[in-house]
């Protein structure tokens, strides 16, 4: 069956980095792109980033461009967002989704806390 | 960006009941919209794509119509499992964006 394991979330002080991935089993993972979204606690969904397939297309949102980098490994089936400079209001449950535009599948999400 | 705007913020249904979710674009998104629900602790779960087009799975009783900036998502008949929040979801432009969501309570 499908499914999207999300991991590396964890307690972080402000400034600090942390590296969160995506894994992907059930189905043909370089053959779809991968988003991550993340939802701050008691909040609404915000989208982060989306790499496409062979990774020749990637964006961020504005709230962490320069700070976050994605990339993808299609031969482990993983997906990798590498976050720098973290702030208290990248605090948040971190998805990652797969689909080139709507979300078709979800994983469960890795809780990233960033507090002093 | 292009921002979306859900009402009402919370709606309460008794169970039998139709339900019917609205989501404003700031600008035209044509059909590139998706609806999502999202129950406690889980992680939301695609309901409707291209506006009007249901998930696979999907039971009948869910339709979504809309097409540039007004979009409505329609649930004829409540159910227990249908309490939930709902998510409009842009993706005619970058940056994706998600609406404020709907909270479907029990009345």
């Amino acid at each position: 069956q499908v499914e999207l394991v999300e991991s590396g979330g964890g307690l972080v002080k402000p400034g600090g980095a942390l590296r969160l991935s995506c894994g992907g089993a059930g189905f043909a993972f370089s053959d779809y792109s991968i988003n991550w979204v993340r939802q701050a606690p008691g909040k609404g969904l915000e989208w982060v980033s989306f790499i496409n397939t062979a990774a020749t297309t990637i964006k961020y949102a504005a709230s962490v461009k320069g700070r976050f980098t994605i990339s993808r490994d299609n031969a482990k089936s993983s997906v990798d967002l590498q976050m720098e400079n973290l702030r208290v209001e990248d605090t948040a449950l971190y998805y990652c989704a797969r689909g080139e535009v709507a979300f078709e599948f979800w994983g469960r999400g890795t809780l990233v806390t960033v507090s002093s | 960006e292009i921002v979306l705007t859900q009402s009402p913020a919370t709606l309460s249904v008794s169970p039998g009941e139709r339900a019917t979710l609205s989501c404003r674009a700031s600008q035209s998104v044509s059909s590139h919209l998706a609806w999502y629900q999202q129950k406690p602790g889980q992680a939301p779960r695609l309901l409707m794509h291209d506006a009007s087009t249901r998930a696979a799975g999907l039971p009948p009783t869910f339709s979504g119509s809309g097409s540039g900036t007004d979009f409505t998502l329609t649930i004829s008949s409540l159910q227990s499992e249908d309490f939930a929040v709902y998510y409009c979801q842009q993706y005619h432009d970058w940056p994706l964006t998600f609406g404020g969501g709907t909270k479907v309570e029990i009345k």
